[in-house]
Parts: C-alpha cells; structure tokens; sequence
C-alpha cells in the first residue's frame, strides 16, 4: 500500500519560516494537498493540487511538490499557526492516503 | 452556510453495528462526491471511504481496513450521506467526519468537513 511519512514535529519562532515535508514514492506524480488541525476542531484545508490556496488562507502559506517529496512552507510563522498539518495524496491502488501528520510548535 | 452535520455516534459493543448520518446544507449535495474520515484518539486521519455523485455513476470505494464490513450510501432527496458500519471492532474506535470533495475526482482534496461524531468500540 501506498505510503506518505512526515516529521513527527517541528518547531519555527515566530516570524520565521516552517517548513513541512511530506515523502512518498514518486509523488510527483500526485497531487498533493495539505490540512491544518488544531485542537478539538475538525480539519481546514490549506493546499490543494500541490500550490493552490483555498480562498480564506493566508498568503504566508505555499505549497511545492519535486520528486519524491512536497512541501508545505509558512513564511512569517505566527503563534496562530500552531497546529497538526498533515499532507493527503490519492494512490490508484491504496485510494486515499494521509501523512502520519506534523505538530508544528511556534516558540 | 455550507455545512456538513454529523450524527448517530455513540458506544457499541464489539461485533455491533452503527449507522452514521451527515446531514448537508449550503451546496449541491447531488453532485458532490463525499467522503468519511476517520481519526482515533491522539492519532492521524484516516480515510474510510467515498461515494460519487449518482451522475457520475454512484460507486463506494473503501480502504482496505472497512472493506466488507462498512457501506456508504446517499439520499440525495434528503441531502444526507450514510455510513453503515458492521462487525465493529475497537479499532473502530475513532471521531468520524464526513466531508465533501472539491473537483468531485479521484485525487480530490476536501474542502467541507464536519464536525464530527465520536464512536466507541468497547464491551
């Protein structure tokens, strides 16, 4: 079955930037798109077909999808962004596949 | 407002079975493409499985872990989708959300989600 790893955690101050990898074979081959959780609230999308920003999702976060690896990057972190993020992917055997999810902490 | 509204959550036994429903409003439920997801407590998200629109032909997949053992359906008169969950077992135990896909297509991303409804498997 199709498999997608992430950092368990990783941790930006403020301001800074926060990157999140999400890996899998050939997934550039896939469309890759990106949720937000915080805690006790239901998933927000945040990337959807690899770069593109729901309407409502601040600027500060982009997206990238290059060989074996997709990134969801947050320029200019704020404390507000701290939250799960876990990337998703679609595989035409295991259907679809999350990422074991990353805690970002903004410190 | 577009909304998803779960419901019917609750304990049951081992072996037992539980219908979930999501209630849709705010958006052409007949042509949206949903799905359940599931998340454990303290774990990740996993899906569960999808139905199409009943344009597009009305087919449920499913993962691998509920295959024969949970059905999605719609009402789309109702604005409502369906999951059918038997031979629960206590990995079955999770939050369930139910949510929409945007493009309606296999790669979809979900851009709905509901707030969800918690099951517990236990005896």
């Amino acid at each position: 079955s199709y498999e997608l790893t992430q950092p368990p955690s990783v941790s930006v101050s403020p301001g800074q930037t926060a990157s999140i990898t999400c890996s899998g074979d050939k997934l550039r081959d896939k469309y890759v798109c990106w949720y937000q959780q915080k805690p006790g609230q239901s998933p927000v999308l945040v990337m959807y077909q690899d770069d593109k920003r729901p309407s409502g999702i601040p600027e500060r976060f982009s997206g990238s999808n290059s060989g074996d690896t997709a990134t969801l990057t947050i320029s200019g972190t704020q404390a507000m962004d701290e939250a799960d993020y876990y990337c998703q992917a679609w595989d035409s055997s295991t259907g679809v596949v999350f990422g074991g999810g990353t805690k970002l902490t903004v410190l | 407002e577009v909304q998803l509204v779960e419901s019917g959550g609750g304990l049951v036994k081992p072996g037992g079975s539980l219908r979930l429903s999501c209630a849709a409003s705010g958006f052409t439920f007949s042509n949206a493409w949903m799905s359940w997801v599931r998340q454990a407590p303290g774990k990740g998200l996993e899906w569960v499985g999808r139905i199409e629109s009943k344009t597009d032909g009305g087919t449920a997949d499913y993962a691998a872990p509920v295959k024969g053992r949970f059905t999605i359906s719609r009402d789309d008169s109702k604005n409502t989708l369906y999951l059918q969950m038997n031979s629960l077992k206590t990995e079955d135990t999770a939050v369930y959300y139910c949510t929409r896909g945007i493009f309606a297509v296999v790669n979809d991303a979900f851009d709905i989600w509901g707030q969800g409804t918690m099951v517990t498997v236990s005896s």
